[in-house]
C-alpha cells in the first residue's frame, strides 16, 4: 500500500545531541516537504525538495538540514538539538500542486 | 498578504448534531482549497479538495462549499460522531509559483461529546 512513513513517532533527547528524523514514501512522488507545527498553530514549511539532489529552505528559518539522495527518502537532521527545537515535524509528498499526502509526524522533545 | 483565517477556533458539540466550520482566505492567485482532518499527534488527512469552478464537494458526512468570489469556504459535518473530534484545517494553494505554495489556517478544534 502506497504511503508515507515517518520515524520515530516520538523522540525525547538531551540538549546538544545530533538527531535525524526519517521520512520515506512509496508513491514515487518527486516533491517532498518538511513542516514544523507547534500545538494549536498552523504548519510552517521549513524545507522542500523537487527531486533527487534538490533541496530548498522554506518560509520558516530552521537550523535543521535535509538531503535527497533517493526519490523515496527525505531525512531531516539537527546537528545540535536545543529546547527551542521542541515541536512536531511533519513530512509530506506530492506529485501535483496542492495534492499533498502527510506522514503521521514526529513529536520531538528536547530536554 | 496571503492569509487563511478559520473560525471558530474551537467548538464543542453533542454526538449526532451537525456543525459548520468557516474558512476565509486572501490567497491569490487561487489554485485550490482543501480541508484536512488532523487527529491529535497525527498528520493531516485530506477530506475534500475544490478548484475555482467547484461550489460543493462531499465526502461521506463531510460537505465542503466554496465561494470563490467572496473567498469563503465552509465544512459542514452531519450527524457528528465521537471520532470526528479532531482539528480541521483549511489549506489554500496558489498557482503563482511552481511550488504551488500552501497556506494553512490554524484549524478549528472540534470536540464531540457523547
Amino acid at each position: 500500500e502506497a504511503d508515507i512513513y515517518q520515524t520515530p513517532r516520538y523522540l525525547v533527547i538531551g540538549t546538544g545531541k545530533k538527531i535525524t528524523l526519517e521520512c520515506s514514501q512509496t508513491m514515487g512522488h518527486d516533491k517532498m516537504y518538511w513542516y514544523q507545527q507547534d500545538p494549536g498553530m498552523e504548519l510552517h514549511l521549513i524545507h522542500y525538495s523537487y527531486g533527487v539532489n534538490s533541496t530548498e529552505k522554506g518560509d520558516l528559518s530552521s537550523e535543521s538540514t535535509v538531503s535527497r539522495i533517493r526519490t523515496e527518502h527525505f531525512p531531516l537532521t539537527l546537528e545540535s538539538a536545543r529546547p527551542s527545537h521542541t515541536s512536531q515535524y511533519l513530512c509530506a509528498s506530492s506529485v501535483t500542486v496542492g495534492g499533498y499526502t502527510f506522514g503521521s509526524g514526529t513529536r520531538l522533545t528536547v530536554v | 498578504k496571503n492569509q487563511v483565517e478559520q473560525s471558530p477556533q474551537s467548538l464543542i458539540i453533542l454526538e449526532g448534531k451537525n456543525c459548520t466550520l468557516q474558512c476565509n482566505y486572501t490567497v491569490s492567485p487561487f489554485s485550490n482549497l482543501r480541508w484536512y482532518k488532523q487527529d491529535t499527534g497525527r498528520g493531516p488527512v485530506s477530506l475534500t479538495i475544490m478548484t475555482f469552478s467547484e461550489n460543493t464537494k462531499s465526502n461521506g458526512r463531510y460537505t465542503a462549499t466554496l465561494d470563490a468570489d467572496t473567498k469563503q469556504s465552509s465544512l459542514h459535518i452531519t450527524a457528528s460522531q465521537l471520532s470526528d473530534s479532531a482539528s480541521y484545517i483549511c489549506v489554500v494553494s496558489d498557482r503563482g509559483s511552481t511550488l504551488g505554495r500552501l497556506y494553512f489556517g490554524r484549524g478549528t478544534q472540534l470536540t464531540v461529546w457523547p
